[in-house]
Parts: structure tokens; C-alpha cells; sequence
């Protein structure tokens, strides 16, 4: 089993609906979870983290994290053509440690 | 978000040659800094990780004598590929812990090396 796991996708969305992305972790003893987009040729870019279970919304961003199930997700609201990128969720067991990736989720988001 | 500059963003070089490549951070200073390598249309793959002013821990399977890394300041730490192969040839990228208290990473743009 790997340690984070994403569906690789694509997850093919019609523009303005909401895109769902979806992440399990095996470590229960998680602290951190993040997301990051990353373009085609490009580095990782952050979108947000989150720490604590619940949801957690920035912008049309909204991360929810179930610590119980090993969970963490994405919504992506009113999608774009530019938010088409492959998603990458990490997971950091502890402050200051390294990160782990998933494999990432390709989002093709169509006109 | 904080800002990392890595240079050069790509280089081309011969087999059998060094290439060096910094990452600096901007607008924070860091204590602990990673490089990742990643492959195309596969994820980050953590090379190693650095502590400034100690040496750096390297992930299993990575060779310390080939990826020379150098934690020289709080702001900049170095990658020396040495004796390049084209099986080098990958995405570099590096990323600093912030130091706002939080454990968030922040990427550089990447260095694209490409070994002939």
C-alpha cells in the first residue's frame, strides 16, 4: 500500500462545475496535509493546507480532512480551463519533517 | 507565499560533467531545505534533506557522492550533480520550510537538467 494515494485521473470536468479530488494516507500519526498544483513543466505551487478535521475554504478552493478515515479532499468550485493541472496531495507526519506526495490527480477542465 | 529562486532554470550538459545548481530563498530565512528530482508524468521524489550548517540526510537509494548538496546560509543551498549521466537527466526542484511557524513547504521553479 502506498503511504499517499490519489487517483492519477483524468478527472475531466465541465467548466463552471465543481472538480472532486480525493486522497487516502496510511500514517495515522498525520499532522499535515497539503495540496499542490502543479502545471505541465512547472514546480509544485501551493494551494492551502490543512490541519485539523473539517473543512477549510480559501477562494473557490475548499479542503476537508477526516483524520478518522485517513481522508483529505479537494473541491474545486466554478472550474476553469486554467485550473487544469495535476493536483498533488502531501502528507507531513510531523513539524519540520518532509513531506510525502501522492502520485497526483490530472484535472482537464473543458470549455 | 514565500518566494524560492532556483538557477539556472535548465542546462544541457555533457556526460562526465558537474553541474551546480542554487536555490535560494527571498523573502525568509530557512533552517531546513529539500531536493526533490522528479521524472516526466511521475511525482516528487525526495532526494534529500538539509539542515544549515550540517550535512544533509539523503533518501535511501540516492547516492551522496553523486548529489553533493551544500546548506552554505539560512537563504541558499546547493545541488552539484557530479559526473553527470543521462539517466541524471530530470526535474530538480527545491523547497524551503518557511519559518512562519508553520510546517509548509515552498517550491522553487525547477531546474530542467538535460544530459547529452
Amino acid at each position: 500500500q502506498k503511504e499517499v494515494e490519489q487517483n492519477s485521473g483524468p478527472l475531466s470536468v465541465p467548466e463552471g462545475a465543481i472538480a472532486s479530488l480525493n486522497c487516502t494516507y496510511s500514517d495515522r500519526g498525520s499532522q499535515s496535509f497539503f495540496w499542490y498544483r502543479q502545471y505541465s513543466g512547472k514546480s509544485p505551487e501551493l494551494i492551502m493546507s490543512i490541519y485539523s478535521n473539517g473543512d477549510k475554504e480559501d477562494g473557490r478552493f475548499t479542503a476537508q480532512l477526516n483524520k478518522a478515515s485517513q481522508y483529505v479532499s479537494l473541491l474545486i468550485r466554478d472550474s476553469q480551463p486554467s485550473d487544469s493541472a495535476t493536483y498533488l496531495c502531501a502528507v507531513n507526519k510531523a513539524a519540520g519533517n518532509k513531506l510525502t506526495f501522492g502520485g497526483g490527480t490530472r484535472v482537464l477542465v473543458k470549455p | 507565499g514565500a518566494v524560492v529562486s532556483q538557477h539556472p532554470s535548465w542546462v544541457i550538459c555533457k556526460s562526465g560533467t558537474s553541474v551546480k545548481i542554487e536555490c535560494r530563498s527571498l523573502d525568509f530565512q530557512a533552517t531546513t531545505m529539500f531536493w526533490y528530482r522528479q521524472f516526466p508524468k511521475q511525482s516528487l521524489m525526495l532526494m534529500a534533506t538539509s539542515n544549515e550548517g550540517s550535512k544533509a540526510t539523503y533518501e535511501q537509494g540516492v547516492e551522496k557522492d553523486k548529489f553533493l548538496i551544500n546548506h552554505a546560509s539560512l537563504t541558499l543551498s546547493t545541488l552539484t550533480v557530479t559526473s553527470a549521466h543521462p539517466e541524471d537527466s530530470s526535474f530538480y526542484i527545491c523547497s524551503f520550510i518557511a519559518g512562519d511557524g508553520t510546517d509548509t513547504q515552498y517550491f522553487g521553479p525547477g531546474t530542467r537538467l538535460t544530459v547529452l
